[in-house]
């Protein structure tokens, strides 16, 4: 399996609601990303987990929470959302390391109402 | 991580070889040459990198200077599906941290 798999494909939510995304990967990855995408815009890293531990937190706010259960999947947990965090959330992962490419999902897009 | 300066815009004729430049003069010696491209809706795409050596794979060549200040991606016969925005990135994060500049829009033609 050389995939990351990203569920939902699309998500509708009001800005009172509660939604988790999931990504996941059975790669044997050590690391995983969260990145978000506006619309023409490039991809922007929010998060990085190594070996399960949040390593990087781009100033995130806090109503978007990583989590990383097992070393194959890994959530985004959103609250209290505003119509701006409509985007594209991409995950990604790799082997970790300077000499590897990472494999991104297809992403969740996402619409806040 | 070095910043990276790339063309924003790109056309190709269909068969014919795409050679994009990278500029990224400020790279230091422990960072790499990433190169992804995205296509319409789609998750970035690996497609090869490189620290010092030119590298060859299945989908590109990576071309780097002796100096590294600069590199080429080249897309040997281009496609109508090879029609994508591609992202240079150069990086020397031990995690692999990377971080997207805005990227060439390539149009491969008919």
């Amino acid at each position: 399996d050389t995939e990351v798999t990203q569920t939902p494909k699309h998500l509708v939510m009001g800005m009172t609601n509660k939604k988790s995304l999931k990504c996941e990967q059975h790669m044997g990855h050590r690391a995983m990303y969260w990145y978000k995408q506006k619309a023409k815009k490039p991809p922007e890293l929010m998060f990085v987990y190594s070996y399960e531990k949040l390593s990087i937190n781009e100033s995130v706010p806090s109503r978007f929470s990583p989590e990383c259960p097992n070393s194959s999947l890994l959530n985004l947990h959103l609250h209290a959302l505003q119509p701006e965090d409509s985007a594209l959330y991409l995950c990604a992962s790799s082997p970790g390391g300077r000499d590897y490419g990472y494999t991104f999902g297809s992403g969740t897009r996402l619409t806040v109402v | 991580d070095a910043k990276t300066t790339q063309p924003t815009s790109m056309d190709c004729a269909e068969g014919r070889a795409a050679n994009l430049p990278c500029n990224h003069s400020t790279i230091s010696g422990n960072e790499y040459v990433y190169w992804y491209r995205q296509i319409h809706s789609q998750g970035p795409q690996y497609i090869i990198h490189g620290l010092k050596n030119n590298e060859t794979n299945e989908m590109a060549s990576l071309i780097i200077t002796e100096d590294r200040k600069s590199s080429t991606l080249i897309l040997p016969h281009a496609t109508l599906r090879d029609t994508a925005v591609y992202y240079c990135i150069v990086s020397g994060d031990s995690w692999g941290k990377l971080q997207f500049g805005a990227g060439t829009q390539v149009v491969v033609t008919p």
